[in-house]
């Protein structure tokens, strides 16, 4: 079956400080993996997404994050995290069972950084 | 572009009630998800639409749950009778034709109190 797997469900990171979410996956085939971003009471943004090339994928805000095959992960990373980062954060890879591209979400990982 | 957008935003209603949730997709965009989030299940996709046509709606809970998409600027999603148990928000989500490559956009969602 394929699945999304976000083990953590609460980052906490000091300002300024390099911060690390992580997802790791298990699909069929190539994986095409997707990074969203919601704040409170928002809708869920998008950051990011791999879907071939280079393993290193650069988004929005400042964000990346490495696609690795071995490990079958892909973690989101950000140099300096600011406060203003503090939101939940879904990683999610496309069902390639599914025609319409289906998005099979993890539980979302809870970022917080303090000042 | 507006982005996705949804309607109501905020919802309260009592138990037995109908509910409508209203939905207005990216322009030129051919597929439209709708989908459920709670602190139990997380993101859960209830139905996906392709150039109006319910694609797939193996995650519609019950019978009490139904969705439209009437033409290509517009979907519903009914509850009807709602419950207690179907208090969450509520999430549409677009995206453009071209292949499992393309980003999915979410609209701010509907949060919904049945009472």
């Amino acid at each position: 079956a394929q699945s999304v797997a976000q083990p953590e469900d609460q980052v906490n990171v000091a300002e300024g400080n390099p911060l690390t979410v992580k997802c790791t996956y298990s699909v069929s085939g190539n994986p095409y993996l997707f990074w969203y971003v919601q704040y409170p009471n928002r809708g869920l943004q998008f950051l990011l997404k791999y879907i071939t090339g280079d393993n290193l994928v650069k988004g929005s805000y400042g964000f990346e994050a490495e696609f690795n095959k071995s490990q079958t992960s892909f973690h989101l990373k950000k140099p300096s995290a600011l406060v203003s980062d503090s939101a939940l954060y879904f990683c999610a890879v496309r069902d390639h069972y599914n025609q319409g591209g289906k998005l099979i979400f993890g539980q979302g990982t809870e970022l917080s950084v303090k000042p | 572009d507006a982005g996705v957008i949804q309607s109501p935003r905020h919802e309260v209603t009592e138990m037995g009630q109908e509910v409508t949730l209203r939905c207005k997709p990216i322009s030129g965009h051919d597929y439209l998800f709708w989908y459920r989030q709670t602190m139990m299940r997380g993101l859960e996709l209830l139905i996906y639409f392709n150039n109006n046509v319910p694609i797939d709606d193996s995650g519609m809970p019950e019978d009490r749950f139904s969705a439209k998409m009437p033409n290509a600027s517009f979907s519903t999603l009914k509850i009807q009778p709602s419950e207690p148990r179907d208090s969450a928000v509520y999430f549409c989500a677009s995206r453009p034709k071209t292949g499992g490559r393309e980003t999915q956009y979410f609209g701010p969602g509907t949060r919904l109190l049945v009472l």
